[in-house]
């Protein structure tokens, strides 16, 4: 069984650009959630769609904006990028609501 | 503001030895309980999950929810120099699809 695939696994952006991130999630998931890591700050939570729908939101700026398709597969797209952008973003997958979640390998996005 | 606190390390225990791992948190309704392993330069791993009170085990593995105390931990029996990672407790969101982590603790392990 596949597990979750990240596209692509780095980027390098300068600021002000936009970026989108994809994550495919484990077959049969549909609950896909997304995290920012940082060195400061650890892994917090951005937000988490099941079945198309944005069911809970973490304290991030309307920058960062996310959705989710018919078969599961998620994006997160971050608008006018900022030095602070830089992070490892990680998706996860989950077949229900707060049952084991899954990882990807990331998207290293280094903001120059 | 619902938190998960960790020692943030690094703990360093000699190889065959026991390392203990701990966690509290400060939702009381919590119900969900995991812990990730995550070394460094890659993506957390999902080692645990424990839902009810008491002790799960699995393999060198052992996780104990406490759930009056809003204590979790973890036990690593055999610790191996590969077991050397941070370690990362992680709480469910009861309002969907949400993990709230801790800060994680880094495990050394000495040949």
């Amino acid at each position: 069984k596949a597990g979750v695939t990240q596209t692509p696994r780095y980027l390098i952006k300068t600021r002000g650009q936009q970026v989108t991130l994809s994550c495919s999630p484990i077959s049969g998931h549909r609950s896909v959630s997304w995290y920012q890591q940082t060195p400061g700050q650890g892994l917090q939570f951005l937000f988490e769609y099941f079945s198309e729908t944005q069911r809970n939101k973490g304290n991030f700026p309307g920058r960062f904006s996310g959705r989710q398709f018919s078969n599961s597969r998620s994006e997160m797209n971050v608008s006018t990028l900022e030095l602070g952008d830089s992070a490892l973003y990680l998706c996860a997958s989950s077949s229900m609501t707060v049952t084991e979640a899954f990882f990807g390998q990331g998207t290293r996005l280094t903001v120059v | 503001q619902k938190e998960v606190e960790q020692n943030s390390g690094p703990l360093s225990v000699p190889e065959g030895a026991i390392a203990s791992l701990n966690c509290t948190y400060s939702d009381r309704g919590s119900q969900s309980f995991f812990w990730y392993r995550q070394y460094s330069g890659k993506s957390p791993e999902l080692i645990m999950s424990i839902y009810s009170n008491g002790d799960k085990e699995d393999g060198r593995f052992t996780a104990q929810l406490n759930k009056a105390s809003q204590y979790v931990s973890l036990l690593i029996r055999d610790s191996q120099p590969s077991d050397s990672a941070t370690y990362l407790c992680a709480v469910g969101d009861n309002q969907g699809g949400k993990l709230i982590f801790g800060q994680g603790t880094e495990l050394s392990v000495k040949p």
